[in-house]
Parts: structure tokens; sequence; C-alpha cells
């Protein structure tokens, strides 16, 4: 089915490690984006995406970096993971009229770092 | 600063019990508001999109509307499966790519 799959679902990182978060999208969307989702502060943008080549940051991209080479894949790097990384992750996607679809979230990945 | 607040945190329902759920925004133009309904470990789902006050939207048990301040997300006879998280968030006119989310609304639809 079409939409946005994200790998892995479930990950555990010990402090200082690093690791990438997968994105990737079959709708030919040019719009990506990766929030976190803490318990009582909502989603929270990290970094986004209008396109192939094209990155920018959001409100909460300390600590985290992304890249984009194709339309499909837009990955999030955890350059040295804290313990303040522990949140559950969502990339999005949505197409240039995203005002009328809004985004398509993928299901999630729930990292804790120990 | 631009930013999005929803109330009540958690809602407890009935099963045919009709409510509404708030969400108040501050946003230096606003380009449409949105209303996203999470269910535990998934991610959001898009319901509705609105653009400007007066406007209002429909989707079976659920009403959406907009004033230049804030939106109400009303809930007619709910039923157990509409218990879920729901989220409000706005895009503002001068970045098309920074949605401002609200922290939702748990809702919990009891039979």
């Amino acid at each position: 089915n079409a939409g946005v799959t994200q790998t892995p679902k479930f990950q555990v990182l010990k402090t200082g490690q690093s690791m990438t978060l997968q994105c990737a999208q079959d709708m030919n969307h040019e719009y990506m984006s990766w929030y976190r989702q803490d318990p009582g502060m909502g989603l929270r943008l990290i970094h986004y995406s209008v396109g192939a080549g094209i990155t920018d940051q959001g409100e909460v991209p300390n600590g985290y970096n992304v890249s984009r080479s194709t339309t499909e894949d837009f990955p999030l790097r955890l350059l040295s993971a804290a313990p303040s990384q522990t949140s559950v992750y969502f990339c999005a996607s949505s197409d240039r009229e995203q005002t009328n679809y809004g985004y398509t979230f993928g299901s999630g990945t729930r990292l804790t770092v120990v | 600063e631009d930013q999005v607040t929803q109330s009540p945190e958690a809602l407890r329902l009935q099963e045919g019990e009709s409510s509404s759920l708030n969400c108040s925004y501050t946003v230096s133009g606003l380009r449409g508001l949105f209303w996203y309904r999470q269910d535990p470990g998934k991610g959001p789902e898009f319901l509705f999109t609105l653009y400007s006050a007066g406007e209002e939207k429909e989707k079976e048990r659920l009403k959406a509307t907009l004033t230049k301040k804030e939106s109400f997300l009303h809930i007619t006879a709910p039923k157990p499966e509409d218990s879920a998280t729901y989220l409000c968030a706005v895009l503002p006119t001068y970045n098309f790519n920074k949605f401002y989310f609200g922290s939702g609304t748990k809702l919990n639809v009891k039979p």
C-alpha cells in the first residue's frame, strides 16, 4: 500500500551511539519532515525538506542530521545519542498542495536512549 | 510567538454523549488549520483542513469549525471507536513547511 514507511519500529541505544532512522515514501511527495513526539509537548519539527537536495532546520534540530538525495528517502541521523533524545519519531510527507490534505505520517519509531 | 493550545487534555464520555474539543491558536497569518486523529502506537491520520473563519467541515460524527482565534471539533453521539487522541495543527502563511501542533486531547468513549 502507498504511504510512508519508517524503520525500525523500536530501537534502544546507549548514550553516545549513533544511528539512522529510515523513512521512505512512494507517493512522489515533494515535502518531507521529521517530528518528535513527547508526552505533553505535541509534535515538534526537527528537520524538513522541500525536495531532493534541499533541507532546512525545524524547531529542535540540535543533535540530528538529515539529507535528501532522492525524492523517496529522507533519513534522520542521530550523531551521538543522548537520553534527552528518547522519544517517538515520526516521518511525514505531503505534496505541494499540502493545505488540502495535510501530512501523511509514518507509523513511528520509538527510540530509547539509556 | 506562534502557538497552539488544546483543551481539555483528556475527555471521558459515555457512548452517545456529545461534546466539543477546543483548539486555540495564535499565528501571524493563518494558511490553514488541520485536525488529525492519532490511535495508540500509530501516526496521526488527517481529518480536516479549515482555511477561514466561519468555515465548517463534517465527517461522520465529527464536525470542525473555525473562528479567528480557535477551532472546535464537535463530536455528536460518539461511539467507542471514536476513542483516540485528536491533534490540532496550524500552518502559517510565512512558512509553508512549519506546522505548529498542539499537544492533543485524549478522548475515551465508554460503552
